[in-house]
């Protein structure tokens, strides 16, 4: 069954180092999503992208935030000076198309820890 | 704002037994709506979907799911629970009165244990 795929599974980064996590969406989908799960906290919307370009950002996906698509098969998510508060889990997603209707398919996540 | 609330934080039930996983949700027009379940290092997993038509909607693993619109609530539910079904359970809302369509929001999660 085809899945999301994300590497690395955990990275430790410095506070003000720039890190890019990165995925594999499914290879038929369309839309490709960021979420980010803080510990013990719900799973927050980051941002989607459709067509090479952000459809949709949250309050949360500011300008230190943002996203890629540099092959035709990555979607990477870079944060730019990582701070304390950015450690979390980062989850990717994609689903085949952008309907309110449709479910998206969820990678296993990338646990990213700012010291 | 499209809202979910899950009131459990934890549900323990018997091998065997009836599961209910509770979900209610607020938007503001018609609700499309979802679970999803989490095991130990793995993503989020979807289970099941509500969009339109049939109260009761069946999923994955055995799992169904109740639609209520007057008591706004979307239970998780299973005739006989197993102990491989011990996971986090998140319910998700999208609102179609919310411009922008692809948000996901989703509640805080309820951890399923099920004891042998």
């Amino acid at each position: 069954e085809p899945e999301v795929t994300q590497t690395p599974s955990h990275q430790v980064t410095q506070m003000g180092q720039e890190v890019i996590l990165r995925c594999v969406p499914i290879s038929n989908h369309l839309y490709f999503y960021w979420y980010r799960q803080i510990l013990g906290q719900k799973v927050e919307f980051l941002v989607s992208f459709y067509n090479n370009e952000i459809s949709e950002k949250s309050e949360i996906f500011d300008d230190q935030f943002s996203v890629e698509r540099p092959d035709g098969s990555n979607f990477t998510l870079k944060i730019r000076s990582t701070k304390l508060e950015d450690s979390a889990m980062y989850f990717c997603a994609s689903s085949p198309t952008g309907g309110r209707g449709t479910e998206a398919f969820f990678g296993q996540g990338t646990r990213l820890t700012v010291v | 704002a499209q809202s979910v609330a899950q009131p459990e934080d934890q549900v323990n039930v018997a091998e065997g037994n009836p599961l209910t996983v509770k979900c209610t949700y607020s938007v503001s027009g018609n609700p499309y709506l979802f679970w999803y379940v989490q095991y130990p290092n793995r993503g989020l997993q979807f289970l099941l979907k509500y969009i339109t038509g049939d109260n009761l909607v069946k999923g994955s693993y055995g799992f169904e799911a109740e639609f209520n619109k007057s008591q706004t609530s979307f239970h998780l539910k299973k005739p006989s629970a197993l102990v491989s079904d011990s996971a986090l359970y998140f319910c998700a809302v999208r609102d179609s009165a919310v411009a922008g369509f692809q948000k996901l929001v989703f509640g805080t999660g309820t951890r399923l244990l099920v004891s042998p």
